[in-house]
């Protein structure tokens, strides 16, 4: 079972450049969210969505877009990445229900020079 | 907003010793899920436990087991008889009602020593 799918799982990128991180879950849920994890802290929420067609900024959205076309896909765009935005970045999924377990990603480790 | 805090940043214990997490949080909720979460060195998120805010009874998942009071708004973790495996950052979670959103602690580090 492939699970929540990242990728890549390393970057590097310049100040100024744009990337997209993808996002793909083979579990056909509803719920997909982008968390990033900085030193020293828990993971913030930056944007989610509840079903193909629909998303929603999280606690962190400045700085990053995402759509949401397919079930299956979430990817995350940043669009003039900045030192600020280094972090480690993971994707979720889950079914929808109250308490259902949120499968994450394996991580995609992002930094900006 | 919802506030998750745990309060201890480190804690190490000895193999086969019993270790206790702690975690308060803030919501004015009165139904919702807590988690704890594992991410060992290689950073994947491991689900360990979860509790339900309606259930009285405490969760337990084999060796771990919570301590929750709804009251005092306080959710820690105990880890029975230790392993060099449950080396790791522990966070405490939140999630709201009606959406597949976590609020995160900031995450305790529990090295096990042999």
């Amino acid at each position: 079972n492939a699970g929540v799918t990242q990728t890549p799982k390393f970057q590097v990128l310049k100040t100024g450049q744009s990337m997209t991180l993808q996002c793909a879950q083979d579990m056909n849920h509803e719920y997909m969210s982008w968390y990033r994890q900085d030193p020293g802290m828990g993971l913030r929420l930056i944007h989610y969505s509840v079903g193909a067609g629909i998303t929603d900024q999280g606690e962190v959205p400045n700085g990053y877009n995402v759509s949401r076309s397919t079930t299956e896909d979430f990817p995350l765009r940043l669009l003039s990445a900045a030192p600020s935005q280094t972090s480690v970045y993971f994707c979720a999924s889950s079914s929808g229900q109250l308490g259902n377990t949120i499968y994450f990603g394996e991580g995609s480790w992002l930094t900006v020079v | 907003a919802q506030t998750v805090t745990q309060s201890q940043p480190e804690m190490s214990v000895q193999e086969a010793e019993t270790v206790t997490l702690s975690c308060t949080y803030d919501t004015s909720e009165s139904n919702y899920y807590l988690f704890w979460y594992k991410q060992p060195p290689s950073r994947q998120m491991i689900l360990v436990i979860r509790q339900e805010a309606y259930k009285q009874q405490n969760a337990t998942e084999n060796r771990f087991s919570v301590n929750f009071q709804k009251a005092a708004k306080s959710f820690s973790l105990k880890i029975s008889d230790s392993q060099l495996g449950d080396t790791a950052m522990y966070f405490c979670a939140f999630m709201k009602p009606g959406a597949q959103k976590l609020v995160f602690g900031q995450g305790t580090r529990l090295t096990i020593n042999p």
